[in-house]
């Protein structure tokens, strides 16, 4: 069954403060792997995608890696405005099955 | 380009009563996506349709809910009849579907609350 799983739930961290979020998958015959990023009130804002192992894309302060059974996206010297829920989804035919995500809290 | 439109943003109704939740995709977008999220389960695809045809619908929780897609530019989800445990965020997304793998954008969803 395809599955997907973001650690940590939560994070806090100090302006600056440099860190990584995880998504571990499972999923037959992958397509694509999505960030996206959630602000309170909003629908989900897409950020990434990842197609094979060993791409990186970057933006700003972010950065998307993808292993074959795991991606990661690096906060560099976040700024309270990166705090957000940030959503992992893997693509099955035309469906994303997202994790459950992580919240992530940039206090200055 | 004002990107997908979802009516209304908030919802109050009682249960038993059938709610009607309405999605304007991004023009030109072949695929348009129903979500629900909810903090137990997070955000789940609920039916997904291409041209206006549905492709799959096996996320819909029962047959209490139903959706269309009568034209390119317009989709219903709805609820007949609505019970508490329908509470939650609805997001419509759409997608240009072109060959190859797309994002989806997601509209600002709808705040369903079932008293």
């Amino acid at each position: 069954e395809d599955q997907v799983t973001q650690s940590p739930e939560a994070l806090r961290l100090q302006e600056g403060e440099s860190s990584s979020l995880n998504c571990s998958y499972t999923v037959s015959g992958l397509r694509g792997l999505f960030w996206y990023r959630q602000d309170p009130g909003k629908g989900p804002e897409f950020l990434f995608t990842l197609y094979s192992a060993g791409e990186e894309k970057e933006k700003e302060r972010l950065k998307a890696t993808l292993t074959k059974k795991e991606s990661f996206l690096h906060i560099t010297a976040p700024k309270p405005e990166d705090s957000a829920t940030y959503l992992c989804a893997v693509l099955r035919s035309y469906k994303l099955i997202f994790g459950s995500g992580t919240r992530l809290l940039v206090r200055p | 380009d004002a990107g997908v439109i979802q009516s209304p943003r908030h919802e109050v109704t009682e249960m038993g009563q059938e709610v009607t939740l309405r999605c304007k995709p991004i023009s030109g977008h072949d695929y348009l996506f129903w979500y629900r999220q909810t903090m137990m389960r997070g955000l789940e695809l609920l039916i997904y349709f291409n041209n206006n045809v549905p492709i799959d619908d096996s996320g819909m929780p029962e047959d209490r809910f139903s959706a269309k897609m009568p034209n390119a530019s317009f989709s219903t989800l709805k609820i007949q009849p609505s019970e508490p445990r329908d509470s939650a965020v609805y997001f419509c997304a759409s997608s240009p579907g072109t060959s190859g793998v797309n994002e989806q954008f997601f509209g600002p969803g709808t705040r369903l609350t079932v008293l």
